[in-house]
Formats: structure tokens, sequence, C-alpha cells
């Protein structure tokens, strides 16, 4: 019942920018975008969270298309600490939903 | 930053043991969970709460239990800790009450259990 997939790895320099894409074929209605990080030992944190078009905060960008089958975190600049696995959920937020996680994109930044 | 807590974050214990794993959050989120993640491996949702009294079963398969008396707290219990229980336990709240569409899980910092 997975409703996105992502690349397993990805790996780039410190300073780079980073485009990670994440595909939900199925992605209903109403369901929102959600990304998410996670450093080893730690529980994931929120990074951003988009419907359609484009978002942007502190730290990332979200980039869906108009059909919303897809979607691109894109980390500006990224540094070592970016290091971490990368996870793209979808959901609908308005009813009772179970969040399915995906294994994540484990991204690697070398110096 | 979230504030939701999770005790012990390290524990060892021997089969056949009664546990109970803490977590409490102090932003009054109506939604709790409990997710289950081995090493390397996708978090897999094992409980979750609406609410006071409310508990149901998550998409994997557990022999543990929850119950949610109050809404800052949903503790995980094992009756009997088995070599299988072994893994990350991570507890996460979200707010209900909020718009819709912010409903940000928020986690603790996870409970790393090991039974021997």
């Amino acid at each position: 019942l997975a409703k996105t997939t992502q690349p397993i790895s990805m790996d780039s320099y410190e300073g780079q920018e980073v485009n990670i894409t994440c595909s939900h074929n199925n992605i209903a209605t109403n369901d929102y975008i959600t990304w998410y990080q996670q450093f080893p030992s730690q529980g994931p944190r929120f990074i951003i969270q988009g419907y359609k078009t484009k978002v942007t905060n502190e730290v990332a960008s979200l980039f869906i298309p108009a059909d919303r089958k897809s979607s691109t975190l894109s980390l500006p600049r990224v540094s070592l600490s970016d290091t971490a696995v990368y996870y793209c959920l979808v959901g609908d937020m308005d009813s009772n939903y179970q969040l399915i996680w995906g294994a994540g994109t484990k991204l690697i930044i070398k110096p | 930053e979230a504030d939701i807590y999770q005790t012990p974050r390290y524990l060892v214990i021997g089969t056949g043991k009664k546990i109970t794993l803490e977590c409490s959050q102090t932003m009054g989120h109506d939604k709790m969970y409990w997710y289950q993640q081995d090493p390397g491996m996708e978090l897999h949702l094992i409980h979750y709460s609406y609410g006071v009294n409310s508990t149901e079963k998550g998409d994997l398969s557990s022999e543990s239990t929850v119950s949610r008396i109050r809404t800052e707290h949903f503790p995980l219990t094992l009756e009997s800790a088995r070599p299988s229980h072994t893994s990350q336990y991570l507890c996460a709240s979200s707010d209900s009450g909020a718009a819709a569409s912010t409903d940000t899980q928020y986690f603790g910092p996870g409970t790393r259990l090991t039974v021997l």
C-alpha cells in the first residue's frame, strides 16, 4: 500500500543544491505532501509541507507540478550536517488517516 | 521546537519482563502515535490515539498495548518482552484542532529497546 516512491540513496557535495524527487501517482484530491528529515538515533523532523505549486521556508523549497503526481524537495547549498534520511509522505489531513512511511532517501553529503 | 519526551532513552532487559515506555507531550495535541523502527528501515505505525480514551492499532501488528488516560501521556506496555521486540520505538504527536492542512507530526527522541 506504498503511496510514495523515492530514490533509495543520493550523494552530493557541500555547497551544492540537492533535489530529491518523490512520485505519488495515486495522490488524492485532499492529500497534502509532507517531507521529514531523520538523523541517526533520532525521531524524524518536519521540513516542509505543500499542496500545489511552490512552497519555500527557511530550510528548503518544495516544488509540486500541476498534476501533483510528484514533488521535489530542494535543499540549497547543503552542508555535511544535511546528511540524513529524507521521507516524503502524502496524507489526507481531514480524515482518520494513517501515514505510510517508506524507506526514505538516504542523502550523503561529502566534503 | 516541539516538546515531546520519551523515557527511557535506552533499555536493556531480559526476556519475559514487563516494560512500559513513557511518552509525554506538553503541546496539548490530540493525536499521538507509536512507531517501531529497525536500524536503516522504515517507520511502522503500531498504535495511535485521537484523544483521551481513544486507542487504535496501526498497520504493523504488535504485542504491545497502549493507554490514553490523559491528553499529554501515551505509554506503551509490553507484558512479556522477547528478543523479537528489540527495536527503536518512536512516539509522536500532532494537533488535529488546528487548520487541517498543518497536521505535522512531532517526534520524541525515541527509546532503543534491547531484549536479551
